[in-house]
């Protein structure tokens, strides 16, 4: 197994534009984690599923951000009319099992760069 | 508010010396505590990860750290650094009862020759 895939790895758009990341977890992980990443600072947490279920968001994410695993093997995480602020790494990590105990895979990021 | 900090942003060190990397947290419930690294244009690895038990945890390439609870740290130690530790090192915590990881601000490691 090759891990866990992002893409695209860059990313850049003009504010307003909708913009796409997929994630393609660990074959047999159950869980994937999103994760946002600005200069200077660690990984935040923005939202996870268990299988195809999104089962918590952060208060980061909001109304322009959505995020699915269809058929709960890889992820989409949409932002939509983006935002200067939005420029950052997104994060993809995945893990196996349930509880936070777990380690989790990250993937390298799709660094998103708003104009 | 804040729920992991690492004291120091950047630590530059010579080769084969040894260094600690600071990290407190604070949370009102008990958690998992974990040191993932991440290596210039890589993803995060795990270095190691506190759960229960005894309180020093070893992780790999030759990295410990010491959970203290009285003083709610984990710090990560190693007694003889090598160039190819230069990375970011970042702490994080999860609770016991949660999912939600959050991390530290990241300390910049930089081993010289």
């Amino acid at each position: 197994d090759t891990g866990v895939s992002q893409n695209p790895r860059h990313k850049i758009t003009k504010r307003g534009q909708n913009v796409t990341f997929r994630c393609d977890p660990i074959s047999e992980h159950n869980r994937l984690y999103w994760y946002r990443q600005t200069l200077g600072q660690g990984p935040e947490f923005l939202t996870y599923f268990q299988n195809e279920a999104q089962l918590e968001k952060s208060r980061l994410l909001s109304d322009r951000f959505s995020a699915e695993r269809p058929k709960g093997s890889f992820s989409t995480l949409e932002i939509q009319r983006t935002e200067q602020g939005d420029s950052a790494m997104y994060l993809c990590a995945s893990t196996f099992g349930a509880g936070g105990h777990n380690e989790q895979f990250f993937g390298p990021g799709t660094r998103l760069t708003v104009l | 508010a804040q729920s992991v900090t690492q004291l120091d942003s950047q630590v530059p060190v010579f080769e084969e010396a040894p260094v600690e990397l600071r990290c407190n947290y604070s949370s009102s419930v008990s958690v998992y505590l974990f040191w993932y690294v991440q290596y210039p244009n890589q993803g995060l690895q795990l270095l190691l990860k506190y759960l229960s038990g005894s309180t020093l945890v070893k992780g790999i390439n030759g990295f410990e750290a010491e959970f203290n609870k009285s003083q709610t740290s984990f710090h990560l130690r190693k007694p003889s650094v090598h160039i190819s530790d230069t990375a970011e090192y970042f702490c994080a915590r999860v609770p016991r009862a949660g999912n939600d990881m959050r991390f530290g601000a990241g300390t910049r490691l930089t081993v010289k020759p």
